[in-house]
């Protein structure tokens, strides 16, 4: 089972919004409604800021949002804040074989 | 407040065991999926095993299938991953995740790691 594929780094401004993509198969995002992402910053475990495709969880800004079109996810922040500089990993369930798989990972700076 | 505690990590050598533990709280954790995640030093994560409420169903990444054995205590709210056979790729930093309740899918609450080290 491959790595889900992300964009090694995406960047912006203060008060922009960027999209970070997650590219699988149709045995995991496409196959499957259950794409979660996740934030972690340096040191520390990582966070979940979106399940089940687009749903947050309590306590998550809604200045972040999930959605899905075919094999690909995207999780877009809108609003860009300093606090938001962090690597973020995308997750699927999959039917390949394993259970989960996660993405390559996205670094977010903010400039 | 829901907490995971993982520890167990340490330097060990290439094909030797190991065995983390995980000890949870504040939440009811006979009746929670939980998991392991790993992530090598300046790498990306990687979905280890996981492990339903009741022990009844286990599943394993294809590079630590075979070497590794989830397992859970409920009386003592405890999850654990017994490692053999480990090589200097397993060196990582071993999450245990717990995994949300209902049909979604997804690590809802993370510990904060315990390092295992493969080394000579």
């Amino acid at each position: 089972q491959s790595a889900l594929t992300q964009p090694a780094s995406v960047s912006g401004s203060p008060g922009q919004s960027i999209t970070i993509s997650c590219a699988g198969t149709s045995s995991d995002v496409g196959g499957y409604n259950f794409v979660s992402w996740y934030q972690q910053h340096p040191g520390k475990a990582p966070k979940l800021m979106i399940y089940d495709v687009s749903n947050r969880p309590s306590g998550v800004s809604n200045r972040f949002s999930g959605s899905k079109s075919g094999n690909t996810a995207s999780l877009t922040i809108s609003g860009l804040q300093a606090e938001d500089e962090a690597d973020y990993y995308c997750s699927s369930y999959t039917s390949s074989g394993t259970f989960y798989v996660f993405g390559t990972g996205t670094k977010v700076t903010v400039l | 407040e829901v907490q995971l505690l993982a520890s167990g990590g340490g330097l060990v050598q290439p094909g030797g065991s190991l065995r983390l533990s995980c000890a949870a709280s504040g939440f009811t954790f006979s009746s929670s999926g939980m998991s392991w995640v790993r992530q090598a030093p300046g790498k990306g994560l990687e979905w280890v095993s996981s492990i339903s409420s009741t022990s009844g169903n286990t599943y394993y990444a294809d590079s630590v299938r075979g070497r590794f054995t989830v397992s859970r205590d409920n009386s003592k709210n405890t999850l654990y991953l017994h490692m053999n056979s480990l090589s200097a790729e397993d060196t990582a930093l071993y999450y245990c995740a717990k995994r949300l309740s209902g049909s979604s899918k997804g690590f809802d609450c993370w510990g904060q790691g315990t390092l295992v080290t493969v080394s000579s």
